[in-house]
């Protein structure tokens, strides 16, 4: 089972909403990781948690607040949105965030900010 | 910072082998993957190479010269259903952590 699974898959929110992201794995993975995909472009790194420990923050805005709850959970918080946020965003997980660990993709989250 | 290089696109013939290249420059190198992409859906993961040398798993094989900061991914016997985005991915070491980045993809196109 290489499973990540990810909700809502479709989300539509307005400029002043919050809302989360939901990520979810159960292979005893402790790194996690979450990406930002625009269309026709590859994924971008925005966060790597990795034992519950915020790794890597790849400067992005404070309107993205990544949280990880325990070793199977990671959530990320929207608030304050813009347009141009809009996008596909994956969550990924590895055994560890370490050489010799295949990373695993979820189905992803489509976002439109309205 | 890296450098992932990758053809934009590739059109190959139902049934014929196709070779994607991928060239990369960075420091830290800790091992690179290949993905699957179809439009709409998230990557699925193909190979994963951190030793020089061929992979090979069923239709797909994967080579790596660490030497020469190079990739590619085989794909034989092809079908229409491997029309897709192949994504190459370094992964290396930074300050925090373990960072993965992209190439910007090869789209595929397998004709008849």
């Amino acid at each position: 089972d290489t499973e990540v699974t990810q909700t809502p898959k479709h989300l539509v929110m307005g400029m002043t909403n919050k809302k989360s992201l939901k990520c979810e794995q159960h292979m005893g993975h402790r790194a996690m990781y979450w990406y930002k995909q625009k269309a026709k472009k590859p994924p971008e790194l925005m966060f790597v948690y990795s034992y519950e420990k915020l790794s890597i923050n790849e400067s992005v805005p404070s309107r993205f607040s990544p949280e990880c709850p325990n070793s199977s959970l990671l959530n990320l918080h929207l608030h304050a949105l813009q347009p141009e946020d809009s996008a596909l965003y994956l969550c990924a997980s590895s055994f560890e965030d370490s050489s010799g660990n295949t990373i695993y993709f979820g189905e992803g989250s489509w976002l439109t900010v309205v | 910072g890296q450098n992932i290089d990758q053809p934009t696109e590739m059109t190959a013939t139902e049934g014929a082998i196709v070779q994607i290249n991928c060239t990369y420059q960075t420091s830290g190198f800790n091992g690179l993957f290949w993905y699957q992409q179809h439009a709409g859906e998230a990557p699925t993961f193909l190979s994963y190479n951190v030793l020089d040398g061929l992979e090979e798993k069923g239709r797909f094989s994967s080579f790596l010269s660490r030497s020469k900061g190079y990739s590619y991914l085989l794909l034989k016997e092809l079908q229409m259903k491997d029309s897709a985005s192949y994504l190459c991915a370094v992964r290396a070491v930074t300050g925090g952590g373990n960072k993965l980045t992209f190439g910007t993809g090869t789209q595929l196109k397998v004709e008849l």
